[in-house]
């Protein structure tokens, strides 16, 4: 079965910093181009951050630019997602994805003091 | 960055009764490669989105038929052909011809 697994959620005072996580089973995760995806309450999906398959590749959403940093370590099928400095505006959902096709369940991040 | 804009935002709909939800984009979406990567996503409520249609009409894998998508270049359609109550949910077109890849605002359907 194809599957996304994130962690790493939590309950963040505002400037602090968090380390989001995702395991992928099921699929090629080294050949896979993997993104990450937000959705604060109530609101659409916002498009977070992008790696390639061999980290060549990285983009950042101007919201999060400097603040975060999206790895992967293809050996153990893990996506990571360090954020610092974070804002109440980063308060969402963040999923995990495979292109289009594969998405986790998500994991919860909620910035407030 | 590709700005895509869904109308309606909002969509009644009649149990039964066929659906249709549309997406614009601000280029054309037709790739280099003679493709053209525009999906359809499906989130139910409390749950993440799902893959519904892949580069404009193809079903993904376990999607009824009821689904079809169509169009070129920068105006795309997806209708549900009888509405089921499973279906209510919101529904996002993404495109990935430009880089990078850009979600419209959703589209919700209730009953």
């Amino acid at each position: 079965e194809v599957q996304l697994v994130e962690s790493g959620g939590g309950l963040v005072q505002p400037g602090g910093s968090l380390r989001l996580s995702c395991v992928g089973s099921g699929f090629s995760f080294s050949s896979s181009t993997m993104l990450w995806v937000r959705q604060a309450p109530g609101k659409g999906l916002e498009y977070v951050s992008y790696i390639s398959s061999n980290s060549g590749t990285i983009y950042y959403a101007d919201s999060v630019k400097g603040r975060f940093t999206i790895s992967r370590d293809n050996a153990n099928s893990s996506l990571y997602l360090q954020m610092h400095s974070l804002r109440a505006e980063d308060t969402a959902v963040y999923f995990c994805a495979r292109g289009a096709e594969t998405w986790g369940q998500g994991t919860m991040v909620t910035v407030s003091s | 960055d590709i700005v895509m804009t869904q109308t309606p935002l909002s969509s009644p709909v009649t149990l039964g009764q066929p659906a249709s939800l549309s997406c614009r984009s601000s280029q054309s979406l037709l790739h280099s490669d003679g493709n053209t990567y525009l999906s359809w996503l499906q989130q139910r409520p409390g749950q993440p989105p799902r893959l519904l249609i892949y580069r404009i009409s193809n079903r993904f894998s376990g999607v009824p038929d009821r689904f079809s998508g169509s169009g070129a270049g920068t105006d795309f359609t997806l209708k549900i052909s009888r509405v089921e109550a499973e279906d209510v949910g919101v529904y996002y077109c993404v495109q990935a011809t430009h880089f990078p890849r850009t979600f419209g605002q959703g589209t919700k359907v209730e009953i």
